[in-house]
């Protein structure tokens, strides 16, 4: 079955450590994002990619860092920059460009010891 | 930049039906799409509008007219399992998306 996985499902982070979230897909898509969910609120964009080592910045980039050094992977780095970084993750894809469904991981939920 | 707006919740009766509006603010987009969210779980994609007017799929429909910056989802014959947040998104000329801040939506037996 085609789809999009992320692990780990539960991640814990101590003061100024970083942390990679990992996020998978074999749906062939060339477009890829990262999402940070906050209780109660709606998805706010941290880093995309619509190809292959090049992405760029969403609107709330600031202590996180990406790479897209193959089409199926794109993990996202919480650095120690990231001073408030309890919240649920999503990574999604797409087809690419124009291409209006986004297909979503099942998410991990980041929290701070 | 793009905003949007939604009301943070919606309450309704199993069998009755339901309207979502979600107003928004941007220079252009290539057309409006709809997830739902159930608490704990992912987002999934509902239906997206790249025209005016109505799209429908199923129990689901959504509209959208450009000239008022206004969509909604329109849920017909309720049930329990509709329970859950509805978030619309514009996309952006296919570079990004940008999501409102969610209806949370209650279905009561």
């Amino acid at each position: 079955d085609g789809g999009i996985t992320q692990s780990p499902k539960y991640l814990f982070r101590k003061e100024g450590q970083n942390v990679t979230l990992s996020c998978e897909q074999n749906l062939n898509h060339d477009a890829m994002y990262w999402y940070r969910q906050d209780p109660g609120q709606g998805l706010r964009l941290i880093y995309y990619s619509q190809i292959v080592n090049d992405f760029q910045k969403g609107d709330i980039a600031e202590g996180y860092s990406v790479s897209r050094e193959k089409k199926e992977s794109f993990p996202l780095t919480v650095t120690s920059a990231q001073k408030n970084p309890t919240a649920f993750y999503l990574c999604a894809s797409s087809i690419g460009k124009g291409q209006e469904t986004q297909y979503f991981g099942p998410g991990t939920r980041l929290l701070v010891l | 930049g793009q905003s949007l707006e939604q009301p943070s919740e919606v309450t309704a009766v199993e069998g009755a039906i339901v309207q979502i509006n979600c107003t928004y603010q941007t220079s252009g987009f290539y057309g409006l799409s709809w997830y739902q969210q159930h608490d704990g779980g992912a987002p999934t994609f509902l239906s997206y509008n790249a025209l005016d007017g109505l799209e429908e799929t199923g129990r689901f429909s959504s509209f959208l007219s450009r000239s008022d910056s206004y969509g909604y989802l329109l849920l017909q014959e309720l049930q329990m399992k509709d329970s859950a947040s509805y978030f619309c998104a514009l996309d952006n000329y296919g570079q990004n998306f940008v999501f409102g801040p969610g209806t949370r939506l209650s279905v009561l037996p």
